[in-house]
């Protein structure tokens, strides 16, 4: 039972244009949400971040957006870049589990195309 | 430089032969996490470490085991009785308080001959 779900495993894009990666969860006790990127045998490294009490945040070409009531959120990247090919992670995590525990989906495999 | 690290970065192992993976960290970071990695399935846990002394199962800790001795130090042992352990191993951390990031490891490759 997926609490934290990225229904595309794959999204391709051309260079310039915007790439909008989804991300579902179930629980409604997630107080923080991440998106990580990783690159083929390296370690995801931390992208951005939003609180679960506000609906975006923004750090130069990324922003996520949080929609509580629907349980989703997304992460723009504008314009996109062939360098930001990658797999991109949602996390979430449950304040009232395991602290600092991230529940993770199964990522989407970003391709830029140049 | 503050960060984590994992050894060794490609390992290669018998079947039925236990195998250790060491993760170092110098972050002063309380809670320690394993995660595997295999195509398709994201990212699971299989132990965590909040405190020295103390840790916890993830979702997938069978033929796994772990120690927590130091704060800097989480070793996992991928033990004989893993069915299928090939796999690509994540090491991170996190700082008791904060937003739940996680600073990871470079990884390492397991492959079962």
């Amino acid at each position: 039972d997926q609490q934290v779900k990225q229904n595309s495993p794959s999204l391709s894009v051309q260079e310039g244009r915007i790439s909008i990666l989804n991300c579902d969860y179930t629980n409604s006790m997630f107080d923080y949400f991440l998106w990580y990127k990783k690159y083929p045998a390296e370690g995801p490294t931390f992208l951005i971040s939003i609180s679960s009490i506000k609906d975006k945040n923004e750090d130069g070409r990324f922003t996520v957006f949080l929609n509580k009531s629907a349980k989703h959120l997304s992460l723009h990247i504008v314009p996109s870049q062939p360098g930001d090919s990658a797999v991109y992670f949602c996390a979430a995590r449950d304040y009232g589990g395991s602290q600092g525990n991230l529940i993770f989906g199964k990522g989407t495999k970003l391709s830029v195309k140049p | 430089d503050g960060g984590i690290t994992q050894s060794p970065k490609y390992l290669f192992r018998k079947e039925g032969q236990n195998v250790t993976l060491s993760c170092e960290q110098n972050l002063n970071h309380d809670a320690m996490y394993w995660y595997r990695q295999d195509p398709g399935q994201g990212l699971r846990l299989i132990y965590y470490s909040q405190i020295v002394n103390d840790f916890q199962k993830g979702d997938i800790a069978e033929g796994y085991s772990v120690s927590r001795e130091k704060k800097e130090s989480f070793p996992l042992t991928v033990t004989s009785a893993q069915k299928n352990p090939t796999a690509f191993y994540l090491c991170a951390s996190s700082p008791t308080r904060g937003t739940g990031e996680l600073f990871f490891g470079e990884g390492s490759r397991l492959t079962v001959l």
